[in-house]
């Protein structure tokens, strides 16, 4: 069985750092490419990051380009966002995905993050 | 960046109707085209994916089709356990993204 969790959430004041970690199991982790998408209370969903099986390539959603930094550890099962300079409207629920292609086919329960002061 | 619209936001529908769900795009995006269900409280679950083809253990009452920039989903019997939101997502050109869902209701 497929299973995805998120954890490293919390409440951040705006211009800090945070870390979130994907633990993954139930599949072969090194051969998909694996995505970060974030859900703001009451909203709906928006990407913000993918990257490649291999880690070589990484895109990111405009508004979080150079702030966000996506990694992955194949020999941990395990994908990162490290998410640096947060704003009040990256306030989000930030779901990881494994990629079919580029369909987001598993998701995990999903981290809250909360940037305020 | 290519614009999904979903239409209506919210739609009542009773037991049994059939239900229609609609996603335009503002641009051709070749059927790479996925819906998802999330109900209240959950994460996301993939139904449907390039357009027309059905997810493992997805009901069969749940289908897709559409072509250039008008996709649809259709329920073809409405059950209480379908009430949720559903969202489109184009993945033809980034950055990908999401419509902004329609809220399935029971009438």
């Amino acid at each position: 069985e497929v299973q995805l969790v998120e954890s490293g959430g919390g409440l951040v004041q705006p211009g800090r750092s945070l870390k979130l970690s994907c633990a993954a199991s139930g599949f072969t982790f090194s051969d998909y490419n694996m995505a970060w998408v974030r859900q703001a209370p009451k909203k709906g969903l928006e990407w913000v990051a993918t990257i490649s099986y291999d880690g070589s390539s990484t895109y990111y959603r405009d508004s979080v380009k150079g702030r966000f930094t996506i990694s992955r550890d194949n020999a941990k099962s395990t994908l990162y966002l490290q998410m640096d300079s947060l704003r009040s409207e990256d306030t989000a629920t930030y779901y990881c995905a494994s990629l079919y292609g580029y369909t987001p086919d598993y998701w995990g329960q999903g981290v809250m993050v909360t940037v305020s002061s | 960046d290519i614009q999904m619209t979903q239409s209506p936001p919210v739609l009542s529908a009773s037991v049994g109707d059939r239900v229609t769900l609609s996603c335009k795009a503002s641009q051709n995006i070749n059927k790479n085209l996925d819906w998802y269900q999330q109900k209240h409280g959950e994460a996301p679950k993939l139904l449907i994916y390039y357009t027309n083809n059905l997810q493992t253990g997805i009901p069969s009452r749940f289908s897709g089709s559409g072509s250039g920039t008008d996709y649809t989903l259709t329920i073809s019997s409405l059950q209480p356990e379908d009430v949720a939101t559903y969202y489109c997502y184009q993945y033809n050109s980034g950055p990908w993204t999401f419509g902004g869902g329609t809220k399935l209701e029971l009438k």
